[in-house]
């Protein structure tokens, strides 16, 4: 079935690397993605990464993707107080009906 | 700007009366859906249309309507609203792999 899973706090100091994983359970999925929420506010879209794929990079940002144990994580490179928010981690599976499937969400707090 | 606009952001109703919150996207998209959000949960999706009169339920239809009448709008229908709907609702949007959502709603049933 579908399943995405992921921990539901996680405190850093700030100038540390942050490290979100999540773990999904249907290995068809097509696309995995990290959107970040921000209190009060929508979904913002991070990054996502295609199933082909093992690592992505943009700036501070690393998405690693390990189809064998259907694990993703996203690490964020000196985490700074702004980055506090929830982030979801969320797949898509081929059929053409474009269901995004979300994890509960990571709470990230940054502290000094 | 290419964007998905919802209405209300906040709305506070008693139980029983029938409300709509109003999606609206001006991207072309064929695909739109409904999520509501709640603490621990993630986002669940309602109900999502692949296109005009075309509309499927999703995870948690129970107790919401969609139509989808034009393309670029997709409103969300509670005919009776309950307390176990107060949450917080987004409309998305998508062609392909890109996702846009609105900026939520924030619906309390009392």
């Amino acid at each position: 079935g579908e399943d995405v899973e992921q921990s539901l706090f996680l405190s850093v100091r700030e100038g540390d690397s942050s490290v979100i994983n999540c773990t999904y359970t249907d290995s068809s999925s097509t696309y995995l993605y990290w959107y970040k929420q921000e209190p009060g506010a929508g979904l913002q879209l991070l990054t996502y990464i295609f199933s082909n794929m093992d690592m992505k990079q943009d700036q501070r940002l690393t998405v690693l993707l390990n189809k064998k144990d259907k694990h993703l994580s996203l690490r964020i490179a000196d985490t700074q107080t702004g980055d506090s928010a929830i982030y979801f981690c969320a797949e898509t599976l081929p059929g053409g009906y474009n269901k995004l499937i979300f994890g509960a969400g990571t709470r990230l707090a940054v502290h000094p | 700007e290419a964007q998905v606009t919802q209405n209300p952001r906040y709305l506070i109703t008693v139980t029983g009366k029938k409300l709509t919150v109003t999606c609206s996207q001006n991207m072309n998209h064929e695909y739109m859906s409904w999520y509501r959000q709640d603490p621990g949960l993630g986002l669940r999706q309602i109900y999502y249309s692949m296109n005009v009169e075309v509309t499927d339920k999703g995870d948690v239809p129970e107790g919401y309507k969609v139509s989808r009448k034009e393309k670029r709008n997709f409103p969300l229908i509670l005919e009776s609203p309950s307390p176990n709907q107060t949450s917080l609702y987004f409309c998305a949007s998508s062609y392909s792999y890109g996702y846009t959502f609105g900026s939520g709603t924030r619906l309390t049933v009392v």
